[in-house]
């Protein structure tokens, strides 16, 4: 069974202050590692997929990599609009259903 | 593009009660999945619909929740009787392919009392 773990699960920063959240995952056969933004009140909002070990992407202040394990959401220099819960999600090679982590609400304070 | 439409947004009812939520997913999605989550926790997949056929429902407690898809296009999802437990936000999310990531709608805000 997929297993997906995040840390830590609240996270509080000043603006500016860099920082990464942790995505540890079990799958049989991995497809892709999506992470999603949830503001409150709404569904989640695609950030990125990556789909190998080595692979990186960005946008704006994140940056999402991923290794055999883990994937890690690395956020430079945040600002208090980047506050939201962050999700990280695996999909196996075998289907298309995606099993999300518990998340990590992140608050940055100006 | 219009994205992933759920109604209602809120529903409170009591305990043993029926409800039903509605979804229209984006234009030209094939592939249909109904969420459940449950506060400070992440979404667990319901079921998943292939056009109009169900692709994954073994998550789904068969004994109280139902959904369907007609002509592949909009769904329900409803559950009868309600427990306290269902009390939850249900997310659509609807992708063009199994290659893509998904978009989720806002939800339907379930408290069961």
């Amino acid at each position: 069974e997929d297993q997906v773990t995040q840390s830590p699960e609240a996270l509080r920063l000043q603006e500016g202050e860099s920082s990464s959240l942790n995505c540890s995952y079990t799958v049989s056969g991995l497809r892709g590692l999506f992470w999603y933004r949830q503001d409150p009140g709404k569904g989640p909002e695609f950030l990125f997929t990556l789909y190998s070990a080595g692979e990186e992407k960005e946008k704006e202040r994140l940056k999402a990599t991923l290794t055999k394990k883990e994937s890690f959401l690395h956020i430079t220099a945040p600002k208090p609009e980047d506050s939201a819960t962050y999700l990280c999600a695996v999909q196996e090679t075998s289907g298309s259903r995606l099993t999300f982590g518990e998340g990590t609400q992140l608050t940055v304070n100006p | 593009e219009a994205g992933v439409a759920q109604s209602p947004r809120y529903k409170i009812i009591e305990k043993r009660q029926s409800v039903a939520f509605w979804c229209n997913p984006i234009s030209g999605h094939a592939t249909l999945y109904w969420y459940q989550q449950i506060l400070g926790q992440g979404p667990k997949l319901l079921i998943q619909f292939q056009n109009n056929g169900v692709v994954d429902d073994s998550q789904l407690p068969k004994d109280r929740f139902s959904a369907e898809r007609l002509k592949g296009v909009d769904s329900t999802l409803k559950i009868q009787p309600a427990k306290l437990e269902d009390s939850a936000v249900y997310l659509c999310a609807s992708s063009s392919g199994q290659n893509y990531g998904y978009t989720f709608g806002s939800g339907t805000r379930l408290t069961v009392v």
